[in-house]
């Protein structure tokens, strides 16, 4: 069965703080994958997208890592502000397919 | 351009009550989605659309129906709304190339909150 497991559920910094979420996944054929961001009370928006063959994509302080051999994904934030609380969410999608399987998200609590 | 908006934001019912969800994107994007997000689990799709007139079922579409008659709505309908059916809905929409299917980025609304008593 294609699954999406992201680690930690949760997780608590400190602003100026780094940090890093995990996405392990077993879905295949393996097309993209994307993480998004979503504050509380709004709908989700992408941050990043990685294919097969990308290893690292940045944008701003999100760097996103894939390693396509053992089906792990990173999102590293750099010098976290109040603004990234929210969940990140890792999402697969399968080549050619009509699915796309979203984890459960990890809730990231930055304070001040 | 106001991207992806759901109407209404917030809704209570009773058990039994219908209701229907509506969703309007104006980036003239060929797919549609329904989803609905429960605490501690992953966004499940409930229907989709790969066009105007077509829809199709996701993982859990059961107890609801979806209608897409004109290319920029895709409306969500609840018959008979069970407690079970409370959750977060969530519309988004993509744009379409041959072969991708969903991998193209989604643009999601705001959500509906739905309590069903």
């Amino acid at each position: 069965k294609n699954q999406v497991e992201q680690s930690p559920q949760s997780l608590i910094i400190l602003e100026g703080k780094n940090c890093t979420l995990q996405c392990n996944y077993t879905v295949s054929p393996f097309s993209n994958l994307r993480w998004y961001k979503q504050d509380t009370g709004r709908g989700p928006v992408s941050l990043t997208i990685m294919t097969f063959s990308e290893n690292t994509k940045s944008n701003g302080r999100y760097t996103a890592t894939l390693d396509a051999d053992t089906k792990q994904s990173s999102l590293h934030i750099t010098a976290s502000q109040l603004s990234d609380s929210a969940s990140y969410i890792c999402v697969v999608s399968e080549t050619g397919g009509f699915k796309t399987i979203f984890g459960a998200g990890t809730r990231l609590f930055v304070k001040a | 351009n106001a991207g992806v908006t759901q109407t209404p934001k917030f809704r209570v019912l009773k058990t039994g009550q219908s209701m229907t969800l509506l969703c309007a994107q104006d980036m003239n994007h060929e797919y549609m989605y329904w989803y609905r997000q429960d605490p501690g689990m992953g966004l499940r799709l409930i229907h989709y659309s790969v066009g105007e007139g077509t829809t199709a079922k996701g993982e859990v579409p059961d107890g609801y129906n979806v209608s897409r008659l004109k290319k920029q709505n895709f409306l969500l309908g609840l018959e008979s709304a069970a407690p079970s059916q409370t959750s977060v809905y969530f519309c988004a929409s993509s744009y379409s190339t041959l072969g991708e299917g969903f991998g193209n980025e989604q643009f999601f609304g705001p959500g509906t909150r739905l309590t069903v008593l």
